[in-house]
């Protein structure tokens, strides 16, 4: 059973409108990243989370956006969803610097843009 | 030329083979990562290298840090073994993760 936990599983929405999906990471970690998985392709870093700072980004356009709280739970946002944001969105915690940086993954969202 | 190329793209055999898959990175990086992903989305973690050689059960992975090379090999493969294999590295000095394209591995009872 995973330590992290991502809502919703599945959504569809259209053209134009906004996302907000939600990543709790495991216990003890502190880092959280997140990546897009087109059907078929290798996951791509999106931009990752170290004690509630954006620390990293992909090419991703400013549209994508993320929190991450004091808790250590994120978010991503996206804006003005266009149709090839259909994707698995996976998010990954970390404990920031330890040994062993095992990353342990989401089950992922699934979000279809129609 | 993607930073991180993996071969094969996919992969069948027979119960009990044994299996390799290979990751070639062109960028300096700090760890590299094998994950497994089954239908469905789950990424389970099964290695982070920085360096040598690493065992889990029937899953051994190696890296060559001169060579930029890094390999997953499964002894005795079980169809509970289909999946796609992913390598990624973390690249030196960032910290961005670079995702191979994936290994689709099917065993076949």
């Amino acid at each position: 059973e995973t330590g992290v936990t991502q809502s919703p599983t599945h959504l569809i929405k259209t053209r134009g409108q906004q996302v907000t999906l939600r990543c709790s990471s495991q216990s003890g970690h502190n880092t959280v990243s997140w990546y897009q998985q087109a059907l078929g392709q290798g996951p791509q870093f999106i931009f990752q989370y170290y004690r509630e700072e954006e620390n990293g980004r992909g090419n991703f356009p400013p549209r994508f956006s993320g929190l991450q709280f004091p808790n250590y739970s994120s978010e991503l946002n996206v804006n003005a969803l266009e149709l090839d944001d259909s994707a698995l969105y996976l998010c990954a915690s970390r404990g920031f610097g330890t040994p062993s940086s095992i990353l342990t993954f989401g089950a992922g969202s699934r979000l279809t843009v129609l | 030329k993607n930073e991180v190329e993996q071969s094969p793209q996919n992969l069948t055999a027979q119960e009990g083979e044994f299996i390799t898959i290979n990751c070639s990175y062109s960028v300096g990086i700090s760890a590299l990562h094998w994950l497994q992903q089954h239908p469905g989305g789950g990424i389970v973690s099964l290695f982070m290298l920085s360096s040598g050689k690493k065992k889990h059960g029937r899953l051994i992975a190696t890296i060559n840090i001169q060579e930029k090379h890094s390999s997953l090999h499964i002894t005795a493969s079980h169809p509970r073994d289909s999946a796609v294999y992913i390598c990624a590295v973390r690249i030196q000095g960032a910290q961005k993760l670079v995702f191979g394209q994936g290994t689709r591995l099917t065993i076949n009872p």
